[in-house]
């Protein structure tokens, strides 16, 4: 069966410390997975993704995130969080195209001054 | 690139009125279009999927009548809440692959409330 579990529902974090979300898969065929962001009210933004190639990949507003197939995870990190990334994040696995995304619970981030 | 815009943004309806959303890929041809339905402080849960020119696919427990979904063209999907309740009310969001691109860009969402 394929699914996302993101196992923090709530993360706060102090503005420029260090953030980490962690995000497991489970999928039949080759993953192909995602982060999402959604603030309040919104849609989802995308920050990255990844299908192949380096394990480490780059996504907007600073964010990184790696894939380890080893531990089916694709945890997603920033080194220094601002306080406009408090959102809510989700994680998501999915085929390459035009096929259903399985998403993640989500995480809410909360950044304190 | 790859934008995907939503109409309305919110919609306010009686209880037994029908609601149609709009949404449409601005830069891109959407071979394949998504609707998400998502409850306060939940995930997004699939709905449906369509393809251009053809019938969509429901997941299970999705009533295909009350919620009718048309894509007749690669840039324009609509969803219709048909016989609208209060139980329906939901923030509904669409999503957009195909072409060049190999993900899904979602909408902002419409905020749909039923009184």
């Amino acid at each position: 069966a394929q699914s996302v579990t993101q196992p923090d529902i709530h993360i706060t974090v102090s503005e420029g410390a260090s953030l980490e979300l962690r995000c497991n898969y489970s999928y039949g065929a080759t993953p192909y997975l995602f982060w999402y962001v959604q603030s309040p009210g919104q849609g989802l933004q995308l920050l990255l993704k990844y299908f192949s190639g380096d394990t480490l990949v780059q996504g907007i507003k600073g964010f990184e995130a790696e894939f380890k197939r080893s531990q089916s995870s694709f945890n997603l990190r920033k080194p220094s969080v601002h306080w406009s990334d408090a959102a809510e994040y989700f994680c998501a696995v999915g085929a390459r195209y035009g096929n259903k995304l399985v998403f993640g619970a989500g995480t809410i981030l909360r950044v304190k001054s | 690139g790859a934008v995907v815009s939503q109409h309305p943004s919110r919609v306010i309806c009686k209880s037994g009125t029908s609601v149609k959303i709009e949404c449409r890929s601005l830069d891109f041809q959407a071979t394949t279009m998504f609707w998400y339905r998502q409850f306060p402080k939940q995930s997004l849960m699939l709905m449906a999927t369509s393809n251009e020119g053809s019938k969509a696919t429901y997941e299970q427990g999705v009533e295909k009548d009350k919620f009718l979904i048309n894509h007749a063209s690669l840039t324009l999907s609509t969803l219709t809440v048909t016989s609208a309740h209060p139980e329906d009310s939901s923030f509904y969001i669409c999503s957009a692959s195909g072409g060049n691109t190999d993900t899904q860009y979602f909408g902002p969402g419409t905020r749909l409330t039923v009184l």
